[in-house]
């Protein structure tokens, strides 16, 4: 069981440009959540994915989206790149049945800089 | 809105200490209370939880209770090794919903000198 992935492992960007970020989940997962994790911060959750619509959403704007794709896995495109988005970007992975969401699996993260 | 707040570090204890790292928790509902640890250059883990009042969550030598009274969820061990030096998040998720975000606190980051 290869856990949950994300690509890149690191990234580099100039203000105002425009980043994709990649999640798979672990196997036998359908739901995927992204957290943003300033340095010495704890995550703050952006918003999760379920059935590919967007269930839930955290006080980000709406330059942070998302996708799910058929197979469960998701992406994180950020918009117009600022300085304060330079932070580690967490995808967790869950199973949601009958309604209730199991344990959250987290990746090692897609560390971003914005130049 | 819900949140958590815990001690501030960096804490620095010697192996076999004792260990206690403060939680408190704010919520409306009643909700599930987490222990994540991030190892340096790895992803955040899962330590412990406890979904209910009184519950207590245990893994590796940690040990955490849900204190709904004092809205509490402290972390302790009783002799810390080397090896869990790391930083801890307390945590929680509202239980009753189907779409549980976690709510971190800010990490508390801890070093065991040999």
């Amino acid at each position: 069981d290869a856990g949950v992935t994300q690509s890149p492992t690191h990234l580099i960007k100039t203000r105002g440009q425009q980043v994709t970020l990649r999640c798979s989940p672990k196997s036998g997962h359908d739901t995927v959540s992204w957290y943003q994790q300033a340095l010495g911060q704890g995550p703050q959750f952006i918003f999760q994915y379920y059935e590919e619509e967007e269930r839930q959403r955290g006080n980000f704007p709406d330059r942070f989206s998302g996708h799910q794709f058929p197979n469960y896995s998701s992406e994180l495109n950020v918009n117009a790149l600022l300085l304060g988005d330079s932070a580690l970007y967490l995808c967790a992975s869950s199973r949601t049945g009958t309604g209730v969401v199991t344990e959250q699996f987290f990746g090692p993260g897609t560390r971003l800089t914005v130049l | 809105g819900d949140s958590v707040t815990q001690m501030e570090g960096p804490v620095t204890l010697s192996e076999e200490a004792f260990l206690t790292i403060n939680c408190t928790y704010t919520a409306t509902g009643y909700p599930s209370l987490f222990w994540y640890v991030q190892y340096p250059g790895e992803g955040l883990q899962l330590l412990l939880k406890a979904t209910k009042a009184d519950d207590k969550g245990s893994n590796k030598g940690f040990e955490a209770t849900y204190r709904k009274e004092t809205t509490s969820f402290h972390l302790e061990k009783g002799s810390v090794q080397v090896s869990d030096s790391a930083v801890y998040f307390c945590a929680l998720s509202d239980r009753d919903s189907s779409a549980s975000k976690i709510i971190f606190g800010s990490g508390t980051r801890l070093s065991i000198r040999p």
